[in-house]
């Protein structure tokens, strides 16, 4: 069974902070994903990587980076965390064929204060 | 661009009923795919039927079953038997073509079984 782990569940940061979210996944997929979860919004692409060291912008990237030097990790930062950062966070990951489906996390929910 | 639309914010279903969520979609792809996803209040995200825009038959999985009309672009999902365990948020998802990575994600309905 896959498992996709991100290190923290719950986090509170200041404004200004450098934040970062941690996800590792242990099936050697080569896709990786960070989305955030608000209500009403459904979930929305923040960055996707296809392979190590690569990455391609998602839907919302302004105030994101990312990283992936290891196949199986893939960070979120977040440069100068912002309150409108406030937000569930969730990585997943899958296999390059197309019907395969993504593996999430269990989220991490951010708040900024 | 990809679009995906679920015009139902929230639902109620008496149990052992069968309930219908919408999902319609927009894409100039021929090749496509179509993902539905449960989240129950604990926040895990579930996946639970797919289908490919080639595929000739509805896809079924149990008591879920897809109700893909191409020409419509629409891709419901049907529940049947209704069961308080169903209770959650239901999201569809699309796929672009196979070399397209990345799902977008509609905006969720909440579906709330009664007994």
């Amino acid at each position: 069974d896959v498992k996709v782990t991100q290190s923290s569940r719950y986090l509170v940061k200041r404004t200004g902070e450098k934040v970062f979210l941690e996800c590792v996944q242990d099936m050697d997929h080569e896709n990786m994903f960070w989305y955030r979860q608000d209500p009403g919004l459904g979930l929305r692409l923040i960055y996707f990587s296809y392979d190590v060291k690569m990455k391609e912008k998602g839907d919302i990237p302004e105030g994101y980076s990312v990283s992936r030097e290891k196949k199986e990790r893939f960070s979120l930062i977040l440069e100068s965390a912002s309150t409108n950062q406030t937000s569930m966070y969730l990585c997943a990951s899958r296999d390059r064929e197309g019907n395969s489906p993504l593996h999430f996390g269990n989220g991490t929910r951010l708040t900024v204060t | 661009a990809q679009k995906i639309t679920q015009t139902q914010p929230g639902m109620f279903v008496q149990e052992k009923e069968a309930v219908t969520l919408d999902c319609t979609y927009d894409t100039s792809d021929p090749s496509y795919g179509l993902f539905w996803y449960k989240q129950p209040s604990s926040g895990e995200m579930i996946f639970l039927i797919y289908q490919g825009s080639y595929d000739q038959q509805n896809a079924t999985e149990g008591r879920y079953s897809l109700n893909f009309q191409k020409a419509r672009k629409s891709a419901n999902l049907v529940i049947s038997a209704s069961q308080l365990g169903d209770s959650a948020m239901y999201f569809c998802a699309m796929r672009g073509p196979p070399n397209d990575y990345k799902l977008s994600f509609g905006a969720g309905t909440t579906v709330t079984v009664r007994a």
